[in-house]
């Protein structure tokens, strides 16, 4: 089983609209979580951190599911450039960073 | 300037050839990762220095790969006798300290390599 797994998309959704996905990770012993974002041909860049159950951030929210070891992203009133690829990150002990294969969302009018 | 800086952003060479890829991380950033990016693929941790010395190399994919940063600063990595497989885009990031608490890596726009 890989580290860490998502679903690689693409989520096609309507402006405005509200889409979802999730990442689920391997190690029980992972305690911090991070979305990282990527535009096309772009380096990724951080979008929001999870440390407990959950985080909000205007339109993002990433809640946390330790016991089924997943971590979702929910995008609400979708705009164009919402459009990426968006990375889950779980970390573990020490200082390696392992991300996810990206899920690719298309926001479209 | 004030990010990440890596060069070249391009490099095309022959199979078997040496390569170099240069990482300007952020200045007092301890931290320098390097990741590699297929298409398609999230980035894949390759090495990680804590100052000058490599706190963690599990990444590197063979002895054909090698990284340096002397000074604690720059790092290069360094390919030998390069393979197609080995197309890909090469992302340096930094962080402040070693400690990752706060997630952020602040990543450069790549060098893409290209083995022909």
């Amino acid at each position: 089983r890989k580290e860490v797994e998502q679903d690689p998309g693409p989520f096609n959704v309507p402006e405005g609209a509200t889409v979802a996905f999730n990442c689920t990770y391997s190690n029980s012993a992972s305690q911090s979580f991070f979305w990282y974002r990527q535009d096309c041909r772009k380096e990724p860049k951080l979008l929001m951190s999870v440390y407990s159950s959950g985080n909000e951030d205007g339109r993002f929210t990433a809640q946390l599911n330790r016991a089924s070891q997943y971590i979702s992203l929910l995008i609400r009133d979708s705009k164009l450039s919402d459009s990426a690829t968006y990375l889950c990150v779980p970390q573990a002990a020490g200082n390696k960073l392992t991300f996810g294969g990206g899920t690719r969302v298309l926001v479209k009018p | 300037g004030a990010g990440v800086s890596q060069t070249p952003s391009n490099k095309v060479t022959e199979k078997g050839k040496y390569v170099e890829l240069r990482c300007d991380p952020i200045s007092g950033h301890t931290a320098l990762y390097w990741y590699r990016q297929s298409l398609g693929q999230g980035p894949e941790f390759l090495i990680y220095f804590q100052g000058t010395g490599a706190a963690d190399d599990s990444g590197l994919p063979n002895d054909r790969f090698f990284a340096v940063r002397p000074e604690g600063s720059v790092s290069t990595l360094k390919i030998q006798r390069t393979e197609r497989g080995d197309s890909a885009v090469y992302l340096c990031a930094s962080s402040l300290s070693g400690n990752l608490n706060t997630g952020e890596l602040f990543f450069g726009e790549g060098s893409r390599l290209t083995v022909l």
